[in-house]
């Protein structure tokens, strides 16, 4: 398995653009989770799915922000319209349940800078 | 809000000593911890775990250790290496299956000196 993957690996725009971030996860994962680091705020969670169903999305900054899971193996996270303050490392990971947290493998990221 | 944090925040080592990462944690609540380990360009991997009910555990070249009356927790790396060089999240959650709300520190970076 080639791992979760993430795509682009990097997106430069311009304020007030909409951002489409991409992620494929593990074949089999049922959980996939859209993180967000920062160097000021960490690691957060922004949404999980579980089975293709958001589950949670209290992490979600502001409605500017919108993640779907169309299927397994295919995920989206949208900004829009992006801001200057949405410029930072979004991480996508997928698990199986009953791994918990020791069994997600991350994605590479999509550094976002937004200017 | 209940968190968890690490006591330094960059850690230099030469090549061949042991490395000691550090974190504190708030939850008393957490039953089971990681840690990650994270490569400049790449997503966090995961390193090793241990749960409440055990206060060391051990893999390769790497050991967790668990204080829970002081809710403390250490990572140690043996012979520490060049590709060691990342930076280390511990992470906790209440449990250690199925999906658990995952609270992750601020992380340390550890550079190793050659």
């Amino acid at each position: 398995d080639a791992g979760v993957i993430q795509s682009p690996r990097h997106e430069v725009t311009e304020m007030g653009q909409e951002v489409t971030l991409r992620c494929k996860p593990i074949s089999g994962h049922d959980y996939l989770f859209w993180y967000r680091q920062t160097m000021m705020r960490g690691l957060e969670l922004l949404i999980y799915f579980n089975n293709n169903v958001p589950i949670d999305d209290s992490g979600m900054p502001e409605d500017r922000f919108s993640a779907k899971m169309p299927n397994a193996s295919f995920s989206t996270l949208k900004i829009q319209p992006s801001e200057p303050r949405d410029s930072a490392v979004y991480f996508c990971a997928s698990s199986f349940e009953n791994m918990g947290a020791g069994g997600y493998t991350f994605g590479s990221g999509t550094r976002l800078t937004v200017v | 809000g209940e968190s968890v944090g690490l006591h330094l925040p960059t850690l230099s080592v030469q090549e061949g000593d042991n490395s000691i990462i550090n974190c504190a944690y708030s939850n008393s609540a957490s039953d089971y911890f990681i840690w990650y380990k994270q490569e400049s360009g790449k997503g966090p991997q995961f390193i090793i775990d241990i749960r409440s009910n055990m206060d060391k555990r051990q893999g390769q070249r790497v050991t967790v250790l668990l204080n829970k009356t002081v809710k403390h927790l250490s990572l140690q790396i043996a012979a520490t290496q060049p590709g060691d060089s990342a930076v280390y999240f511990c992470a906790e959650t209440p449990n250690s299956g199925g999906y658990q709300k995952v609270t992750f520190g601020t992380g340390t970076k550890l550079q190793v000196i050659p």
